[in-house]
């Protein structure tokens, strides 16, 4: 059973560009997480979705950012006109279910670059 | 607000030691923490949960004790090894609809062999 997939594993864009990271949760999982993890900082919680569905967003900057988990295929987060600041590593995770006492289960993470 | 600190910042022992990390967060109302590994350049490793209901868990060399009322957890390392060198992540759930993980920033340990 392969675990949470992420890609790309290294992006580097220029200001100004799109950033599209991808997460593909383990099998059976229905549940995704996306963190970020800024330079000496802890991870932070940007959005939680299930398929089809945002459920909490409030970790997420309001503006140039976006999630999707759509009903087949891999979960997007998606960033319009990157700045520096956006250069970070983003982590996905994955859970079977929601709920108080279910483990999350971690990629191994985009590290993005912005020149 | 709800936050999580880990004390020592970095930590660096002699093979064969015993050690203890510690975590604290200032909201005693969690539902679950978890303890993490983090290698450089890579992703999270979950070592260790613990839901609020209980006082430790344990795996191997390593065990992890829950204070809930003092808002105190801790990750105790057996006889460690250079193989446990790495960043160690504590985070905590308080539940709701989101279940999302609050995470502290991470005790760098560093075993000399």
């Amino acid at each position: 059973n392969a675990g949470v997939m992420q890609n790309p594993r290294h992006l580097v864009r220029r200001r100004g560009q799109e950033a599209r990271l991808r997460c593909s949760p383990m099998k059976g999982h229905s549940h995704v997480y996306w963190y970020r993890q800024l330079p000496e900082e802890g991870l932070k919680f940007m959005v939680y979705l299930q398929k089809e569905n945002i459920i909490d967003e409030s970790g997420m900057p309001k503006e140039r950012f976006s999630a999707e988990f759509p009903k087949e295929g891999p979960s997007i987060l998606r960033i319009q006109q990157v700045v520096r600041g956006d250069s970070a590593a983003y982590f996905c995770a994955s859970s079977p279910a929601g709920g108080f006492f279910v483990e999350q289960f971690f990629g191994p993470g985009t590290r993005l670059t912005v020149l | 607000k709800q936050e999580v600190t880990q004390i020592p910042a970095a930590l660096s022992v002699p093979e064969g030691e015993n050690l203890v990390l510690n975590c604290s967060f200032t909201d005693s109302a969690i539902y679950n923490l978890q303890w993490f590994r983090q290698d450089p350049g890579k992703g999270l490793t979950s070592l260790l949960l613990i839901q609020s209901s209980q006082r430790e868990q344990t795996s191997g060399r390593l065990n992890a004790s829950l204070d809930k009322s003092s808002g105190r957890s801790t990750l105790y390392i057996a006889a460690s090894q250079p193989g446990d060198s790495a960043t160690y992540l504590c985070a905590v759930s308080y539940g709701g609809a989101t279940n999302k993980l609050i995470f502290g920033t991470g005790t760098l340990l560093a075993v000399q062999p």
